[in-house]
């Protein structure tokens, strides 16, 4: 099982620039989520989607937009990158509920210059 | 004020050491939590997962402490493979989770 895959694992932009990061999971998870990580900061939700056709902001989503694609696919766009968009970037499915683990991919570290 | 607390560490285990660390936690309703393990540079990935008291796999115990809303988590015999950065987890209301900053355990020869 692939679980959680996330593209591209690397991603140097320039300020201004657009890119979107893709994610896929293979679990027929109902949730997926997206999260960044800075150093000590732990990891700060972005948007998450309960289930298919669903989106809600997270904590930290401006500069950010997302479009689940299917009950697969959970893209995250950044429209115009900034500086303060370098981070790693993870993205999480789970089933559902209170007691469902999280999966993770493997991450997805972007530079914006 | 974030809504899970943790000590950032370091703390550094002599190999075969037992270790504790804590996890503070603001919503007083919530039912469960879960550990994870993030390796450098890693995904994290699930360790425990926490429900009415407490929990115990192996050389790790987590224990829940409704009264003074936290979470700790125990490591017995510390193995070198051990060291990694801790994160204590909060579902909210809503089906998100709440991660703290983690916890830095280095665990030495």
């Amino acid at each position: 099982n692939a679980g959680v895959t996330q593209t591209p694992k690397f991603q140097v932009l320039k300020t201004g620039q657009s890119m979107t990061l893709q994610c896929a999971q293979d679990m027929n998870h109902n949730s997926m989520y997206w999260y960044r990580q800075d150093p000590g900061m732990g990891l700060r939700l972005i948007y998450y989607s309960a289930s298919e056709g669903t989106t809600d902001k997270g904590e930290v989503p401006n500069g950010y937009n997302v479009s689940r694609l299917n009950k697969r696919e959970f893209s995250l766009r950044l429209e115009s990158a900034a500086p303060s968009q370098t981070s790693v970037y993870f993205c999480a499915s789970r089933l559902a509920g209170d007691h469902g683990e999280l999966f993770f991919g493997e991450g997805s570290r972007l530079t914006v210059l | 004020r974030k809504e899970v607390e943790q000590d950032p560490g370091p703390f550094n285990v002599p190999e075969g050491a037992t270790v504790a660390f804590n996890c503070t936690y603001s919503n007083s309703a919530s039912q469960s939590f879960f550990w994870y393990r993030q390796d450098c540079r890693k995904e994290p990935k699930l360790l425990m997962s926490v429900y009415s008291s407490g929990n115990e796999d192996g050389r790790f115990t987590a224990q829940l402490n409704r009264a003074s809303q936290y979470i700790s988590l125990l490591i017995r015999d510390s193995k070198l493979s051990d060291s990694a950065t801790y994160l204590c987890v909060e579902p909210d209301s809503w089906g998100k989770l709440q991660f703290g900053a983690g916890t830095q355990v280095v665990v030495t020869p």
